[in-house]
């Protein structure tokens, strides 16, 4: 079955302690992009990645690093978490191609205490 | 998860009757338009697709319909089931290069039995 799996899908943790948010798709998708989604303001890109090795940000990159060492694989990294990173994540693939909707993971809700 | 519902514009439609939910993009460059349903505890998933040089696009009970001289966007929804009650949104993608994908906050459709 073709989709996008993201882990860990719900996570409490404290201010300052680094975790990592694992986003694989088998679709082999070389387009992968990460948002979070907040109540009232709707998707907004993180980071994204055109291939592997290549990433950009997107309009609320501060915070948060990524990785894109193989093609299946684009994690979603805060080395320091902070309360306003509480938020709804959803990692999303696609072909390369324009004029191609994403796919999109099931979500990692994150509360940072 | 339900917290995205929040804040969000509702239209509460009677089971059978069709449905019709708007949007509004920004982009006159925008060149290809996409709806998304998100349900409960779920990440969004692509319903309908149009491109710029269609005005009307059909699926399995949806139409979409695109009025680029207004910007507005329409999704329909024929004979509206309790399966269809979501959130639903819009997406305008600019083929400047890469997947840049803007995406609306979302229009929350109750049906009622």
């Amino acid at each position: 079955e073709a989709q996008v799996t993201q882990n860990p899908r719900y996570l409490i943790t404290v201010t300052g302690k680094k975790l990592t948010v694992t986003c694989s798709q088998n679709m082999n998708h070389e387009y992968m992009s990460w948002y979070r989604q907040d109540p009232g303001l709707g998707l907004r890109q993180i980071y994204y990645s055109m291939n592997v090795e290549v990433t950009d940000k997107g309009d609320v990159p501060e915070g948060y690093k990524v990785s894109r060492k193989e093609k299946r694989n684009f994690p979603l990294i805060l080395e320091s978490p902070s309360p306003n990173q509480t938020s709804l994540y959803f990692c999303a693939s696609s072909p390369w191609q324009v004029d191609q909707p994403q796919h999109f993971g099931d979500g990692t809700r994150l509360s940072i205490l | 998860g339900e917290s995205v519902g929040l804040h969000l514009p509702t239209l509460s439609v009677q089971e059978g009757d069709n449905s019709i939910i708007n949007c509004a993009y920004s982009n006159s460059a925008s060149d290809y338009f996409i709806w998304y349903k998100q349900e409960s505890g779920k990440g969004p998933q692509f319903i309908i697709d149009i491109r710029s040089n269609m005005d009307k696009r059909q699926g399995q009970r949806v139409t979409v319909l695109l009025n680029k001289t207004v910007k507005h966007l329409s999704l329909q929804i024929a004979a509206t089931q309790p399966g269809d009650s979501a959130v639903y949104f819009c997406a305008e993608n600019s083929s400047g290069g890469y997947q840049k994908v803007t995406f609306g906050i979302g229009t929350k459709l109750q049906v009622i039995p």
